[in-house]
């Protein structure tokens, strides 16, 4: 069974730090990575898709993948109480998405 | 949420009652899936489809049957409800596959009593 695995939280960062998520994936052969946030009640919503080794910034969001270590990551510059949300972290195993279970981030106003 | 519908929003049926959820999109994209979301589960696929009557079976896919007549609609049938159907449905859309990522619809809360 290929899998997605994330810390379930609840992550509490306070109001301008860096909010710090992670992920670790089973299937080495993996090459597109998602992160989504989903706030309660709503869809979830595409962020950041990420193909490469490295970093890759998007505005106060950065996504960084480690295919050696199948480790993705996803940084919060500057937490907002409105970044208070579900993340689920992606990654396509046989050309279809496969989720983790997500992590709650709570920003301390 | 571009392009994509999901109908109906809410419903409350009974146990062994036929169920059928419906995704409609405007984005005239090949690809659509139906997933479920459960606590301490997380977003499970239920079927998929890569084209006009062409479907295949997603991780979860015992009690559903699925159809696509048009590229916009994508249909999600419980042939005979249970209470561990109980769910969130929702229903995504990707112009490729392997590649982009999904474009979800805004959810089916669905309970069976």
């Amino acid at each position: 069974q290929k899998e997605v695995e994330q810390n379930s939280g609840p992550l509490s960062v306070p109001e301008g730090a860096i909010a710090s998520l992670n992920c670790t994936y089973s299937d080495r052969g993996s090459q597109s990575f998602f992160w989504y946030r989903q706030y309660s009640g709503k869809s979830p919503e595409l962020i950041m898709f990420i193909y490469s080794n490295g970093d890759k910034e998007d505005g106060r969001f950065t996504a960084q993948l480690n295919k050696a270590s199948q480790y993705v990551s996803l940084l919060i510059r500057d937490s907002q109480p409105s970044d208070s949300a579900t993340y689920l972290c992606a990654v396509i195993v046989d050309d279809k998405i496969i989720f983790g279970k997500g992590t709650r981030l709570h920003i301390l106003p | 949420d571009a392009g994509i519908t999901q109908s109906p929003r809410h419903k409350v049926t009974e146990t062994g009652t036929p169920v059928t959820l419906r995704c409609h999109q405007t984005e005239n994209h090949r690809y659509m899936y139906w997933y479920r979301q459960d606590p301490g589960h997380g977003l499970r696929l239920i079927h998929y489809s890569y084209g006009v009557k062409d479907t295949d079976k997603g991780e979860v896919s015992d009690g559903y049957s699925v159809s696509r007549s048009k590229t916009e609609d994508f249909l999600l049938t419980l042939e005979s409800a249970t209470s561990s159907q109980t769910s969130v449905y929702f229903c995504a859309i990707s112009e490729q596959q392997g590649v982009a990522g999904y474009t979800f619809g805004s959810g089916t809360r669905l309970t069976v009593v």
